[in-house]
């Protein structure tokens, strides 16, 4: 089992601010994804990165995948309230971290 | 595509009662995920199947949980019996094909055994 390790657990920020979360571990991945759920839903996916050094952009959202495939952070450019939720990475065994309960306030 | 479809979608019980939770993957996925969420445990994976073959049952927290899945179409997750410390919400997901392939997640089933 690859051990998945997110930080930090909670951040609550202002609208506006950029903010950095981060999935590490022990373990080379073959492929690394992050997941946003929301109250009361399912995770849903937002992006799959596979590559060492991959950056992936979506939007307001940038993630990158750490050149050794061990980590990988997740970048959000002036948050908005409906970045608010709970960010989860997941590795190629379909295993997740505890995740980062993001609040954006008004 | 309606998605993954779980049952009920809260259900509360007495300790020591059985509580039998359901869903329908999507069609076409040959995958599908058992998970369970608490705020102290995170995600965790229970089970996953292949074809409707169970491959990895090691997350199954005890012999009081059991999963099948009789055909492509519809899975069970059942616990007899129930505890308290079984409260939580339990999701079900599908994949095309498995291992770092998008999964769908259904709604959820939040379960309180009192």
């Amino acid at each position: 089992t690859q051990l998945l390790e997110q930080s930090p657990q909670f951040l609550s920020i202002q609208e506006g601010e950029n903010l950095t979360v981060y999935c590490n571990s022990s373990s080379v991945f073959s492929s690394l994804q992050w997941y946003r759920q929301e109250p009361g839903e399912g995770p849903v996916l937002l992006v799959t990165v596979v590559t060492g050094g991959e950056v992936k952009k979506l939007k307001r959202l940038t993630f990158q995948f750490g050149d050794a495939r061990k980590d990988s952070s997740l970048h959000i450019t002036a948050a908005q309230p409906g970045d608010t939720g709970l960010y989860l990475c997941a590795g190629g065994d379909m295993r997740f971290g505890a995740g980062t309960r993001l609040t954006v306030k008004p | 595509d309606a998605g993954v479809i779980q049952s009920p979608r809260h259900e509360v019980t007495e300790m020591g009662q059985e509580v039998t939770l359901r869903c329908k993957p999507i069609s076409g996925h040959d995958y599908l995920f058992w998970y369970r969420q608490t705020m102290m445990r995170g995600l965790e994976l229970l089970i996953y199947f292949n074809n409707n073959v169970p491959i990895d049952d090691s997350g199954m927290p005890e012999d009081r949980f059991s999963a099948k899945m009789p055909n492509a179409s519809f899975s069970t997750l059942k616990i007899q019996p129930s505890e308290p410390r079984d409260s939580a919400v339990y999701f079900c997901a599908s994949s095309p094909t498995g291992w770092g392939e998008k999964l769908f997640f259904g709604s959820g089933t939040q379960l309180s055994v009192l």
